[in-house]
């Protein structure tokens, strides 16, 4: 069974430019959550999307926001980027909630912003 | 707020040997889970163990098992036997509401 799977792999931005990053599920998976990983702030929860909607959000500004599709795929978009947002952006798919059912974690995005 | 906390920024173990990590955490939660993950230099994050917190028995997965006190608010992993590849960045969790990270603790197995 093909794992989580993220796109891109790498990126580089400049400042106030926008992105979108991707995440594919594992088949079956309806929940997927995003984290942002930075050796400062460490790892953080972004949010968590369960059948297209909105299920828990973290405490990013609002330039930070996802969705989700019909087939699970989720997509993170961050606008005005700023030089901060330098991480390793995660992604994890669970077939149900992320605290009953395993979540599994993806490679992850490193998003370099200059 | 939620807070997780580990105090070992980086320990090492002799191969075969026990070691264990240390995590205490903060919830006003009654109902909540914990869990240890594993992120591998330069490979994917994976679990390790889960402990629902309503469960008095300490959760237990080959090698890895937990050291669940309630009370106390303290979640340590304990790793039997260490194997090279247990090499990693070990991330105590808390959930809630929402996942709450730990730091991490640097694990290096020596041969």
């Amino acid at each position: 069974k093909a794992g989580v799977t993220q796109t891109p792999r790498y990126l580089i931005k400049t400042r106030g430019q926008q992105v979108t990053l991707s995440c594919s599920p594992i088949s079956g998976h309806r929940s997927v959550s995003w984290y942002q990983q930075t050796p400062g702030q460490g790892l953080q929860f972004l949010f968590e999307y369960f059948s297209e909607t909105q299920r828990n959000k973290g405490n990013f500004p609002g330039r930070f926001s996802g969705r989700q599709f019909s087939n699970s795929r989720s997509e993170m978009n961050v606008s005005t980027l700023e030089l901060g947002d330098s991480a390793l952006y995660l992604c994890a798919s669970s077939r149900g909630q992320p605290s009953t059912d395993t979540q599994y974690f993806g490679p992850g995005t490193r998003l370099t912003v200059l | 707020a939620q807070t997780v906390t580990q105090s070992q920024p980086e320990m090492s173990v002799q191969e075969a040997e026990t070691v264990t990590l240390s995590c205490t955490y903060d919830t006003s939660e009654n109902n909540y889970y914990l869990f240890w993950y594993k992120q591998p230099p330069s490979r994917q994050m994976i679990l390790v163990i889960r402990q629902e917190a309503y469960k008095q028995q300490n959760a237990t997965e080959n090698r890895f098992s937990v050291n669940f006190q309630k009370a106390a608010k303290s979640f340590s992993l304990k790793i039997s036997d260490s194997q090279l590849g247990d090499t990693a960045m070990y991330f105590c969790a808390l959930e809630d509401q929402n996942f709450v990270f730990g730091p991490g603790t640097r694990l290096s197995v020596l041969p």
